[in-house]
């Protein structure tokens, strides 16, 4: 079985300065690990994934993420917070073998100060 | 630009009614899925379909049941609403063979009463 944790369920950070997410997985096999963004009344949009090859995951609107194997964690980074970067984002996992399912985290919310 | 279409965005109903969410998708994938999504909690899998009149259960089926009978539409259907059952509801497509979503609805808030 595989599971998800994000650590912090809330984050504020101010405008311009670096964004950071927390995310650790659990897996029995090799992972393939996923963030998505959920901006206000709106569905969820696939930010990054890693599947194989590169660990470090470049993602749409400047967002990046590293697969860190020995410390089991994909945190989400970008350098630079922007007022429309507020919205809640949730960190998934699953993997290439059988059909296993995507087990979401939690989620994340994210605020931006002006 | 892919579309995966909610029928509605807000839906109220009262308790024992027999509720249907509509989901369309055009992008001709395989796969579509029906998620519950509430406050910290996360997103769980109700049901799946990777083909017309084919369903699996996820994590969570009670009380719900699916429909696909054609590719583009997958219904939810709650037998007897409850008031447990309020909640965001989302639709999820993706031609990705290993069940990995890509494109969301912008989800069914459902009040129960």
């Amino acid at each position: 079985a595989q599971s998800v944790t994000q650590l912090g369920s809330h984050v504020s950070v101010s405008e311009g300065a670096l964004v950071l997410l927390r995310c650790n997985y659990s897996s029995s096999v090799p992972p393939y690990l996923f963030w998505y963004v959920q901006y206000p009344n709106q569905g969820l949009q696939l930010l990054l994934k890693y599947t194989t090859g590169a660990t470090l995951v470049k993602g749409i609107n400047g967002f990046e993420a590293e697969f860190k194997k020995s410390e089991t964690s994909f945190h989400l980074t970008k350098p630079s917070a922007h007022m429309s970067d507020a919205a809640e984002y949730f960190c998934a996992v699953n993997s290439n073998f059988g059909n296993e399912k995507l087990t979401f985290g939690t989620g994340t919310r994210l605020t931006i100060i002006p | 630009d892919v579309k995966v279409t909610q029928s509605s965005r807000y839906l109220v109903k009262r308790t024992g009614e027999k509720v249907f969410l509509e989901c369309v998708q055009d992008m001709d994938h395989e796969n579509m899925f029906w998620y519950r999504q509430d406050p910290g909690l996360g997103l769980r899998l109700i049901y799946f379909s990777y083909d017309v009149k084919m369903k699996e259960k996820g994590d969570i089926p009670e009380g719900y049941s699916v429909s696909r009978e054609k590719k583009e539409r997958f219904s939810l259907i709650l037998e007897s609403a409850s008031t447990n059952q309020t909640s965001m509801y989302l639709c999820a497509s993706t031609e990705d063979r290993g069940l990995r979503p890509q494109h969301f609805g912008d989800g069914t808030r459902l009040s129960i009463l």
